[in-house]
């Protein structure tokens, strides 16, 4: 099983859907969590930090779930500026993070 | 902005030539790692820094060295390129929470 697991899509959306992510992930005793994007041919770019108790940041949502080691991304009102690939991102808390194989999105006019 | 500059940006070499990419930091970042990326394999890390002369190795590190003799500068070596290691290189550093933030990538062709 991988360590970080996510659905790679692609997800094909119209401007303005609800769209939602999960990742699971398989070491119980991780430590913290985060969502990326990456667009194509740049850099991974934090969108945000997971907390325990679930934190939004404007149309973004982000939960943990750690009784069933999942975490969530939820995109509300797509922007064709929301197209990218989504990577999910575990600490261990060994120094290094472990980074799942992402979820391609695209949000369609 | 996380001040991380990677250099070259872009780079074609032949197989077997020796290769230096430079990842320069200017916020004093203790930690600073290389990941490679490629299709269907994701980040994967080659080596990782936790200071000055502190170094260990990733999860792909065969065929790459390291090294860092000051805090800005964390240099990645491949002694003799191969045409697997045609990649994307990215460096990061990282943050106080435990995130990375990433240099701007150098795209490496082995011929």
């Amino acid at each position: 099983r991988k360590e970080v697991e996510q659905d790679p899509g692609p997800f094909n959306v119209p401007e303005g859907a609800t769209v939602a992510f999960n990742c699971t992930y398989s070491n119980s005793a991780s430590q913290s969590f985060f969502w990326y994007r990456q667009d194509c041919r740049k850099e991974p770019k934090l969108l945000m930090s997971v907390y325990s108790s679930g934190n939004e940041d404007g149309r973004f949502t982000a939960q943990l779930n750690r009784a069933s080691q999942y975490i969530s991304l939820l995109i509300r009102d797509s922007k064709l500026s929301d197209s990218a690939t989504y990577l999910c991102v575990v600490n261990e808390g060994n120094r290094k993070l472990i980074w799942g194989l992402g979820t391609s999105l695209a949000v369609n006019p | 902005d996380a001040g991380i500059t990677q250099s070259p940006r872009h780079k074609v070499t032949e197989t077997g030539t020796p290769v230096t990419l430079r990842c320069h930091q200017t916020e004093n970042h203790r930690y600073m790692y290389w990941y490679r990326q490629d299709p269907g394999h994701g980040l994967r890390l080659i080596h990782y820094s936790y200071g000055v002369k502190d170094t260990d190795k990733g999860e792909v590190s065969d065929g790459y060295s390291v090294s860092r003799s000051k805090t800005e500068d964390f240099l990645l070596t491949l002694e003799s390129a191969t045409s697997s290691q045609t990649s994307v290189y990215f460096c990061a550093i990282r943050g106080a929470g435990g995130e990375q933030y990433f240099g701007p990538g150098t795209r490496l062709t082995v011929t």
